[in-house]
């Protein structure tokens, strides 16, 4: 069964705590990236990787950070400097950056309070 | 220049309308135009994309219209349900020039009420 995996769907922290979202494909894609969405608010990027220990800032990387330490791999670390990180987080991937068919995981509620 | 503008923000059709929904870009070197369906609670789904060697694409009861000259393309439903009901998000991406990842759209909300 191909595809992305997020977990847990839901995850609730408490204000001040650090927490990692999962993200793995067996897709065998290059690329992996991860997206913020709030209501009205489309998607935004925050972090993506094109190969293995490689990774780029997207447009609101402040708050977060991630690792690419295997291909099928790219968790995403939410700190305590993130001021609003209450949000539904997207995990994507695509053969390629430019171009190619990008396909998301199922998201994570992260609740923190 | 890498911003999507799409619009209408929300949209409400009865079933068997053809919603349309818009989208603008000022960067000429986007050479790549899918369209995503999202449902509540739900990951996007890659819907139908299109390359601008073509006007129009069809898949199934949707199109995608591209009108290069103008940097717009579009997505119409056609006999719409409610099962249509969804948050429909337009990107864009260069193709082989870099490594830019797809920008996107800020979604439509659309719901075909019976």
């Amino acid at each position: 069964d191909g595809g992305i995996t997020q977990s847990p769907k839901y995850l609730f922290r408490k204000e001040g705590q650090n927490v990692t979202l999962s993200c793995e494909q067996n897709l065998n894609h290059d690329a992996m990236y991860w997206y913020r969405q709030d209501p009205g608010q489309g998607l935004r990027l925050i972090y993506y990787s094109q190969i293995v220990n490689d990774f780029q800032k997207g447009d609101i990387a402040e708050g977060y950070s991630v690792s690419r330490e295997k291909k099928e791999s790219f968790p995403l670390t939410v700190t305590s400097a993130q001021k609003n990180p209450t949000a539904f987080y997207l995990c994507a991937s695509s053969m390629g950056t430019s171009g190619t068919e990008q396909y998301f995981g199922p998201g994570t509620r992260l609740t923190v309070t | 220049q890498q911003q999507v503008k799409q619009s209408p923000q929300s949209l409400i059709v009865q079933k068997g309308g053809i919603p349309i929904i818009n989208c603008a870009y000022e960067n000429t070197a986007f050479d790549y135009f899918p369209w995503y369906q999202q449902f509540p609670g739900k990951g996007p789904a890659l819907l139908i994309a299109i390359r601008p060697d073509v006007s129009e694409k069809k898949e199934g009861r949707f199109t995608i219209s591209f009108n290069k000259s103008a940097k717009q393309f579009s997505l119409h439903i056609m006999d719409s349900q409610p099962g249509d009901s969804a948050t429909y998000f337009c990107a864009a991406s260069p193709m082989n020039s870099g490594n830019t990842p797809l920008v996107f759209g800020k979604g439509t909300r659309l719901s075909v009420i019976a």
